[in-house]
């Protein structure tokens, strides 16, 4: 079945970096766009950015421009979501999904998440 | 502040139908499509309705979408207690040239 599996909690430091990892499986990962999405604690869900594993082209929330960078290994079937700088605001599940359909599609299905702490 | 606009919280009985609205503009819903999504806590969130008002396989037909102009709305006839989760609505931004979501919507099965 169609999957996404992604790595596991992080804790880190302010100022620190965090890259957070997203394994496809059940479909080809060139195929289709990968999104990430966030929530912070108590909060809604938050668009991050967009990349074609086919090409490696990305697009960004502009309030994420700067300090986030989605890169893939296709060789894996890997995506990845690296956000730097990171501060306290930034604690938050991470979840991967990828873009199906057609027109822009839609979110289907989503990784389980990944528990992402920065804390001094 | 959410580029779409829902409202915080809804709830029902058991078997009743509750509605959950999800406003933008015309760079959003009024220019793509709209996708709703069901979140429980600590889980994944799940793809309840895509392209305004298309069921994924496995959805019950208890849910519906439809949209009309910068507007959509999520309906759920039948309210049954597991039921309670946080909704989402989510569209293509032309001018943000991204996807936004509204601020999500708690049910609450009373």
């Amino acid at each position: 079945q169609v999957q996404l599996v992604q790595s596991g909690a992080e804790v880190k430091k302010p100022g620190a970096s965090v890259k957070v990892s997203c394994k496809a499986s059940g479909y080809t990962f060139t195929s289709y766009n990968i999104n990430w999405v966030r929530q912070a604690t108590g909060q809604g869900l938050e668009w991050m950015g967009w990349m074609s594993p086919n090409s490696g082209n990305t697009g960004y929330a502009q309030k994420f421009q700067g300090r986030v960078t989605i890169t893939r290994n296709t060789s894996i079937s890997t995506a990845y979501m690296e956000l730097t700088s990171l501060r306290s605001e930034d604690t938050a599940v991470y979840y991967c999904a990828r873009q199906y359909g057609d027109y822009v599609g839609w979110f289907d299905p989503w990784g389980q998440g990944t528990l992402v702490t920065v804390s001094s | 502040q959410s580029v779409l606009t829902q409202p915080p919280s809804a709830s029902g009985t058991p078997g009743q139908r509750v509605t959950i609205s999800c406003s933008g503009s015309s760079s959003n819903i009024g220019s793509s499509t709209v996708n709703w999504y069901q979140h429980l806590p600590g889980t994944a969130p799940k793809l309840l309705i895509y392209s305004n008002n298309q069921r994924p396989s496995g959805v019950p037909d208890r849910f519906s979408g439809s949209k009309s102009g910068t507007s959509a709305s999520l309906a759920i006839s039948g309210l049954q207690s597991e039921d309670e989760a946080d909704f989402y609505c989510a569209s293509w931004d032309d001018s943000l040239i991204g996807w936004v979501f509204g601020g999500g919507t708690k049910l609450t099965v009373l």
